[in-house]
């Protein structure tokens, strides 16, 4: 298994610009998380599917991010319009019931 | 409040010497508690979790309720050791949060 994929691995666009982020979860997990990275504030949760249902979004910064997982083996985090504030690593993570997570190996964004 | 606090953003130690990485969380259940760590260009991966009670690459962890702490040990720190490490805790079914990072560097 190739473990979480995630895509792109970096991503450079301009303020107001959308942003799509994409994930492929392990196969078999049903639980589904996103992650923002930055030195400040460290690792946040932003939102958590379980069986394709989103569960818990109140990470979600503001309205300008959104997250679907349509279907078990895909999901995407959107950013509209970016702004440079957004400019972070973005993890996505899987696992199975109470297992361990398990993480993909993010997304730079830098938005200008 | 939940939360996960590691008081140091870095820590530079020598080879050969003790590691001592911090954490405390809070927390009103009783949580699980977790260390991950990120080598550098590497994702994101579990180094130990204290229910296992095991040792990993030669770090330790003891859960500590009365101080509320789960510190990550390692009696004679190795040049590979440097990279981020993240102490992370489980209230619930799911819900992880993590702390903020230190990033430790061991020096030849």
């Amino acid at each position: 298994d190739a473990g979480v994929i995630q895509s792109p691995r970096h991503e450079v666009t301009e303020m107001g610009q959308e942003v799509t982020l994409r994930c492929k979860p392990i196969s078999g997990h049903n639980s589904l998380f996103w992650y923002r990275q930055t030195m400040m504030r460290g690792l946040e949760l932003l939102i958590y599917f379980n069986n394709n249902v989103p569960i818990d979004d109140s990470g979600m910064p503001e309205d300008r991010f959104s997250a679907k997982m349509p279907n078990a083996s895909f999901s995407t985090l959107k950013i509209q319009p970016s702004e440079p504030r957004d400019s972070a690593v973005y993890f996505c993570a899987s696992s199975s019931r109470s297992d361990t997570q398990y993480f993909g190996p993010g997304t730079r964004l830098t938005v200008l | 409040a939940q939360r996960v606090t590691q008081p140091e953003k870095l820590l530079s130690v020598f080879k050969g010497a003790p590691v001592e990485l911090k954490c405390n969380y809070s927390y009103s259940g009783s949580p699980e508690l977790f260390w991950y760590v990120q080598y550098s260009r590497q994702r994101l991966q579990l180094l130990l979790r204290h229910i296992s009670r095991e040792s990993i690459k030669g770090f330790t962890a003891d859960l500590n309720k009365g101080e509320t702490s789960f510190h990550l040990k390692k009696p004679f720190a190795q040049e590979e050791d440097s990279a981020m490490y993240y102490c992370a805790l489980r209230g619930g079914t799911y819900k992880y949060i993590f702390g903020t990072g230190t990033r430790l560097k061991v020096l030849a």
